[in-house]
């Protein structure tokens, strides 16, 4: 069965910092794999995802993530942040074999300071 | 423009009481799904719907039901069996193919007083 870690449960960050927030996962099969944004009492809104082909994707708002198989990770990276970024980032996972169900992790919430 | 549409907003209930929360997509989805969230316990999942008239129960289905009479439509019932109803609950949809994200909605958010 496919789980995600996000190891860290909150990240504070200076303004104009770089960050990362980490998520490693586990499955026995090929995975596509998300990373969601979630501002406070509102939905999840789709950041970017990884699919196939190249391990680097970019998605919305600056923000970057690369695919390790290897080590299984899906790190999410952004340069240098905002006060704007200031929500709960969830990754998720789904299993190519599994059908659309995806199995999310447990969120990262991230507070840039100003 | 397409999108999932949640209602309402914020709703309170009795306890003992049933309340019923809508969710609405015009994305041509197939499945729908909904999730229970609260705090620092990330997204849990309740029921799922993949197709019409077809639902699976999810992680936490005890105290809920729901119907799926027609695609658009996958409505969720917080019965009165349901003993900590107060959550924030999203309701999203995808494609029936590989790789596609979901669509979340805006989210409800349920109190009992």
């Amino acid at each position: 069965a496919q789980s995600v870690t996000q190891l860290d449960s909150q990240v504070p960050v200076f303004e104009e910092a770089p960050v990362e927030l980490r998520c490693n996962y586990s499955s026995s099969v090929s995975v596509y794999l998300f990373w969601y944004v979630q501002y406070p009492n509102q939905g999840l809104q789709l950041l970017l995802k990884y699919l196939s082909g190249s391990t680097l994707v970019k998605g919305i708002n600056g923000f970057e993530a690369e695919f390790n198989k290897s080590q299984t990770s899906f790190h999410l990276r952004k340069p240098s942040v905002h006060i704007s970024d200031t929500a709960e980032y969830f990754c998720a996972v789904s299993e190519y074999n599994y059908g659309q169900n995806f199995v999310f992790g447990p969120g990262t919430r991230l507070s840039v300071l100003p | 423009d397409g999108g999932i549409t949640q209602s309402p907003k914020y709703l309170f209930r009795k306890e003992g009481q049933n309340v019923t929360l809508s969710c609405e997509q015009n994305l041509n989805h197939d499945a729908m799904y909904w999730y229970r969230q609260d705090p620092g316990q990330g997204l849990r999942l309740i029921y799922y719907s993949q197709i019409v008239n077809d639902f699976q129960k999810g992680d936490i289905a005890e105290g809920y039901s729901v119907s799926r009479e027609k695609k658009e439509s996958f409505p969720l019932t917080v019965t009165s069996a349901q003993k900590n109803p107060t959550a924030f609950y999203l309701c999203a949809s995808t494609f029936g193919q590989h790789g596609h994200g979901y669509t979340f909605g805006s989210g409800t958010r349920l109190t009992v007083v």
